[in-house]
């Protein structure tokens, strides 16, 4: 089993749509978690952290489930420049961040 | 913010040269630099773990002969693909933890496309 698991997509919407994304992740020590933003052959960029409580930073909301090792994002009024992969990333130990393989999100005018 | 600098952002070499990519940082003191590799559709997977003026730790199934990594001082770390083969062609980038005013958070390079043909 896949140490992050997301579902790849693509999710394909329409502007101003709201989308969710779901990742899980199998150990129950991993310590952090993260959201990033990866575009078209360019490298990972931090979108937000993920804690227990939720987070939300303007149209993003992010949630995280210890108990079913579970995370999610949601993003609302998807706008076109929103559209790129995006990876649910978990700490397990000693620093190592781990990659989900991504989902793709493309938004359509 | 922190900024890494990745250099070369692409490449092409023959099969069996070698090549070398440079990680920088440049506005903090990068304690650990990470190296992954993605190749098309997939998930960056981490080579190997390297602390300032320690030897590297690679991950299971990456050849340390091969990928050879170099972290002499807390901004620059290198990665030589030695005899590379197509089979090695992938997107590598480095991501490098450090202390950046309070922050200890990950910044990564910009990656390097490798191509061997």
């Amino acid at each position: 089993r896949k140490e992050v698991e997301q579902d790849p997509g693509p999710f394909n919407v329409p502007e101003g749509a709201t989308v969710a994304f779901n990742c899980t992740y199998s150990n129950s020590a991993s310590q952090s978690f993260f959201w990033y933003r990866q575009d078209c052959r360019k490298e990972p960029k931090l979108l937000m952290s993920v804690y227990s409580s939720g987070n939300e930073d303007g149209r993003f909301t992010a949630q995280l489930n210890r108990a079913s090792q579970y995370i999610s994002l949601l993003i609302r009024d998807s706008k076109l420049s929103d559209s790129a992969t995006y990876l649910c990333v978990v700490i397990l130990y000693g620093n190592k961040l781990v990659f989900g393989a991504g989902t793709i999100l493309r938004v359509k005018s | 913010g922190a900024v890494v600098s990745q250099h070369p952002s692409w490449v092409i070499c023959k099969s069996g040269t070698s090549v070398k990519i440079e990680c920088r940082s440049l506005d903090f003191q990068a304690t650990t630099m990470f190296w992954y590799r993605q190749f098309p559709k997939q998930s960056l997977m981490l080579m190997a773990t390297s602390n300032e003026g320690s030897k590297a730790t690679y991950e299971q199934g990456v050849e340390k002969d091969k990928f050879l990594i170099n972290h002499a001082s807390l901004t620059l770390s290198t990665l030589t693909v030695t005899s590379a083969h197509p089979e090695d062609s992938s997107f590598y980038i480095c991501s490098a933890q450090g202390r950046y005013r309070s922050n200890y958070g990950y910044t990564f390079g910009s990656g390097t496309r490798l191509t061997v043909v």
